[in-house]
């Protein structure tokens, strides 16, 4: 899992709350990227950054919402809206947006809705 | 656009045979292969990636692919497998360039029987 970390390991969520879920990292990296993961569907993307204080939408953004204003944080909040918010969510990093970079996964978030 | 195919949902193979992991991907120029590992409720990680050179690529505990031009393909070996290779294993693919995404397969469940 490197250095990247991912909190907490298990959330609960009531159904209408807004979570947010940590992700941090000490690799220098300056692309950061949340993943979601359902069974049999591999990995969907769901927010991206390439430097601070910039970011965009993945495949699948409705209903969550992203921050980047340190190198080393890029938090995702599942909010409301999301209707089926219950999966894992594995945060990634690249040092770069170069096409030949290695992305490195944090250990992940199971988000389960109540 | 990227896609990624792992054709077989699941791979059983008995201890110490020879194991392969099927990819096969379309893109549009060059691709950038990956291949990773998850374990349960784990993150994933990293064993091995492509991006030009020799065909046969050699990575972590022993796992090698080999890049095929001609049939799209960049499947996964090892000639001895392990109980402890059981696992979900994806491929991905990063078109050439910078600002491509990663694209991952659904990724397939090797099962090695002791």
């Amino acid at each position: 899992d490197g250095g990247i970390t991912q909190s907490p390991k298990y959330l609960f969520r009531k159904e209408g709350q807004n979570v947010t879920l940590s992700c941090e990292q000490n690799l220098n990296h300056d692309a950061m990227y949340w993943y979601r993961q359902d069974p049999g569907q591999g990995l969907r993307l769901i927010y991206y950054s390439q430097i601070v204080n910039d970011f965009q939408k993945g495949d699948i953004a409705e209903g969550y919402s992203v921050s980047r204003e340190k190198k080393e944080s890029f938090p995702l909040t599942v909010t409301s809206a999301q209707k089926n918010p219950t999966a894992f969510y594995l945060c990634a990093s690249t040092k770069s947006r170069v096409g030949t970079d290695t992305q490195y996964f944090g250990p992940g978030t199971r988000l389960t809705v109540l | 656009a990227q896609s990624v195919a792992q054709p077989e949902d699941q791979v059983n193979v008995a201890e110490g045979n020879p194991l392969t992991v099927k990819c096969t991907y379309s893109v549009s120029g060059n691709p950038y292969l990956f291949w990773y590992v998850q374990y349960p409720n784990r993150g994933l990680q990293f064993l091995l990636k492509y991006i030009t050179g020799d065909n046969l690529v050699k990575g972590s505990y022993g796992f090698e692919a080999e890049f095929n031009k001609s049939q799209t393909s960049f499947h996964l070996k090892k000639p001895s497998a392990l109980v402890s290779d059981s696992a979900l294993y994806f491929c991905a693919v990063r078109d050439l360039g910078v600002g491509q995404n990663f694209v991952f397969g659904p990724g397939t469940r090797l099962s090695v029987l002791p």
